[in-house]
């Protein structure tokens, strides 16, 4: 299977701590991209960073791409409850053409305890 | 912007119908667009890839005949489960690239199918 690879697979902290999840994926890769999904909803998109970066913010999200380990992190800082989801990594591979299709990871089941 | 609806969001059909699927994007026009599936606790598997006015790319695995995708326009794209079984029941995800950017993916809210 050409699927990512996640851990945690589950993680239980508390609110205003930090969260980190890790990604691990097989292929070369165009870009990687992190998304959020609540439960029984569909996702949304977090951020993506390129496969010639390194790390990247957006807000509270701190996103790192180790393309020689294949491995990205995602970091949220000073967690919320309602920041309690899911989050998974998606690698594009870049496959040709305009059509990038995205490969999921196994995903990481964050919740935050007020 | 980049709104992508699903119609319908829940579904309940009896085994052996067939049950249509609905992908909209409603403020912009999306040049591709892919169907997954997820099974509870489990991550999205791509099902395939549609591109307007041509036939969908089905990934390896994935029965063309029992998995009908129609992209008739640049805003809708249907996804007809035939002849349906209770293994069918899934959540159904659809999303949507923008033309001219080909790396990011709205995504829909699912549909829930539940075969009986």
């Amino acid at each position: 299977s050409q699927q990512g690879e996640e851990d945690p697979q589950a993680l239980s902290i508390q609110e205003g701590e930090n969260a980190t999840m890790n990604c691990s994926y097989k292929t070369s890769i165009n870009n990687l991209q992190w998304y959020r999904q609540n439960s029984g909803r569909g996702l949304v998109h977090l951020i993506l960073i390129r496969s010639n970066e390194r790390e990247k913010h957006s807000g509270r999200l701190r996103v790192t791409l180790d393309t020689s380990k294949k491995s990205s992190s995602l970091l949220i800082t000073a967690s919320r409850a309602a920041d309690t989801a899911s989050y998974f990594c998606a690698t594009d591979a870049g496959y040709g053409g305009a059509t990038n299709k995205l490969i999921f990871g196994t995903g990481t089941l964050l919740a935050v305890q007020p | 912007g980049a709104v992508v609806s699903q119609h319908p969001s829940r579904v309940i059909c009896k085994s052996g119908t067939s049950v249509k699927i609905e992908c909209r994007s409603l403020d912009f026009q999306a040049t591709t667009m892919f169907w997954y599936r997820q099974f509870p606790k489990q991550s999205l598997m791509l099902m395939a890839t549609s591109n307007e006015g041509s036939k969908a790319t089905y990934e390896q695995g994935v029965e063309k005949d029992k998995f009908l995708i129609n992209h008739a326009s640049l805003t809708l794209s249907t996804l007809t489960v035939t002849s349906a079984h209770p293994e069918d029941s899934s959540f159904y995800i659809c999303s949507a690239t923008r033309t001219g950017a080909p790396y990011e993916q709205y995504f829909g809210p699912g549909t829930r199918l539940t075969v009986t």
